[in-house]
């Protein structure tokens, strides 16, 4: 069975610095990775997603996720943080078939002026 | 293509009564869901059904019936309504096969359960 663990409900950070959002799993197969963007009010829509193949993926808004198979881990980053990219952010887990499709707890990225 | 809509945005119950929440796609999707969300619990999987004419429970599906009936449409139904209900229900749907195929998710209705 899959899981997804996210480090920190709640990051801060200041305008143009560095966001860095923890995602770590778990799963019995090869899985399947995302990350979604909830703004205020509004459903989820996907960043990015990793399938096989390259590691690194690059998702909408300019993040980009690395996929570490030794470290169970896909964490969500972006240079410099746009006062636009405050909204929750969940990281989650399927496999083959979409069975599973688990969903993280979510982290709430506030960016400061 | 309007993508996954849901139907109503927003609603007040008082306790006992009862709704349907529809959800419709318009992508041909086999696989479709309802979650709700709670501050500080993330997504819950309510029900979901992987094609017309079934549905299976999902992690909280007391309290909620579902029904596929039209491969487009997703009804949840809650029969007697409670104060715990109240919450941000989300429907998402997903094409069938093999593959990373990412949830697509309407834009919620609030449910407010007085």
């Amino acid at each position: 069975a899959q899981s997804v663990t996210q480090l920190g409900s709640h990051v801060s950070v200041s305008e143009g610095a560095l966001v860095l959002l923890r995602c770590n799993y778990s799963s019995s197969v090869p899985p399947y990775l995302f990350w979604y963007v909830q703004y205020p009010n509004q459903g989820l829509q996907l960043l990015l997603k990793y399938t096989t193949g390259a590691t690194l993926v690059k998702g909408i808004n300019g993040f980009e996720a690395e996929f570490k198979k030794s470290e169970t881990s896909f964490h969500l980053t972006k240079p410099s943080a746009h006062m636009s990219d405050a909204a929750e952010y969940f990281c989650a887990v399927s496999g083959d078939y979409g069975q599973n499709f688990v969903f993280g707890p979510g982290t709430r990225l506030s960016v400061l002026p | 293509n309007a993508g996954v809509t849901q139907t109503p945005k927003f609603r007040v119950l008082k306790t006992g009564q009862s709704m349907t929440l529809l959800c419709a796609q318009d992508m041909n999707h086999e696989y479709m869901y309802w979650y709700r969300q709670d501050p500080g619990m993330g997504l819950r999987l309510i029900h979901y059904s992987v094609g017309e004419g079934t549905t299976a429970k999902g992690e909280v599906p007391d309290g909620y019936n579902v029904s596929r009936l039209k491969k487009q449409n997703f009804l949840l139904g809650l029969e007697s309504a409670a104060p715990s209900q109240t919450s941000v229900y989300f429907c998402a749907s997903r094409r069938l096969g093999q593959g990373a195929y990412e949830q697509y998710f309407g834009p919620g209705t609030r449910l407010t359960v007085t």
